[in-house]
């Protein structure tokens, strides 16, 4: 059974770096064809793809929090993590990890397995 | 602002069939797979339709998508009560070189 953890900061000042980490179980980050984006969802907002990571060490941002954003994997320990910087208000929301067995750039977004959420609130 | 339109709400009677659109653009549904989630406040989005119109296992029939040209629509038939949700369309822009979704729409069963 595959699992995915999210956690992280409950809470960040504004300028903060957040850092939130994913932790896969049931299926191993090394093998061939997975990858794991992170989304998230502002409250009252839509969902919002924030990056995503896939076996192959390629990454993909949004295009508007690149400069920002920053994902990265450890398959040792089975983990994604999501490196923010420079943290507003309006990044408050609940923060999402998803696994996918294919490559988002060419399959699209396709998760088959998403972690519960963790809710990052960004005030001073 | 989405670059994937939908309706921001749709709703219908127990039985009934619903339809949801998600317009988007050459440069996103008109060349990749959409995808559709289905979402309920506190818990993890499921992925519902995957490939335009394929179903993962588990799913009930009920559940169907399609797609034509640059947009795309989840049809729900035999509404039940535990339909109410927000689905969300998801497609990459390949100008955009990043996945999207859409604004959602959030499912009324009356």
């Amino acid at each position: 059974q595959v699992t995915l953890k999210e956690s992280g900061p409950v809470l960040v000042k504004p300028t903060e770096t957040l850092t939130l980490t994913c932790t896969v179980s049931g299926f191993s980050l090394s093998n061939a064809r997975v990858g794991v984006s992170w989304i998230r969802q502002p409250p009252g907002k839509a969902l919002e793809w924030l990056a995503h990571i896939f076996s192959t060490d390629e990454k993909s941002y949004i295009t508007s929090l690149k400069t920002r954003l920053t994902i990265s994997k450890d398959t040792s320990k089975s983990q994604v993590v999501l490196t923010m910087t420079n943290m507003d208000p309006v990044d408050t929301g609940t923060y999402y990890c998803a696994l996918s067995h294919s490559n988002i750039a060419v399959a699209g977004p396709h998760f088959d397995y998403w972690g519960q959420g963790t809710l990052v609130a960004v005030s001073s | 602002q989405s670059v994937l339109t939908q309706p921001p709400s749709a709703s219908g009677t127990p039985g009934q069939s619903v339809t949801i659109s998600c317009s988007g653009s050459s440069s996103n549904i008109g060349t990749n797979y959409v995808y559709w989630y289905q979402h309920l406040p506190g818990t993890a989005p499921k992925l519902l339709i995957y490939r335009n119109n394929q179903r993962p296992s588990g799913v009930p029939d009920r559940f169907s998508g399609s797609k034509s040209g640059t947009s795309a629509s989840l049809t729900i038939s035999g509404l039940r009560s535990e339909d109410e949700a927000d689905y969300y369309c998801a497609t990459w822009d390949d100008s955009m070189s990043a996945a999207v979704f859409g604004g959602g729409t959030k499912l009324t069963v009356l």
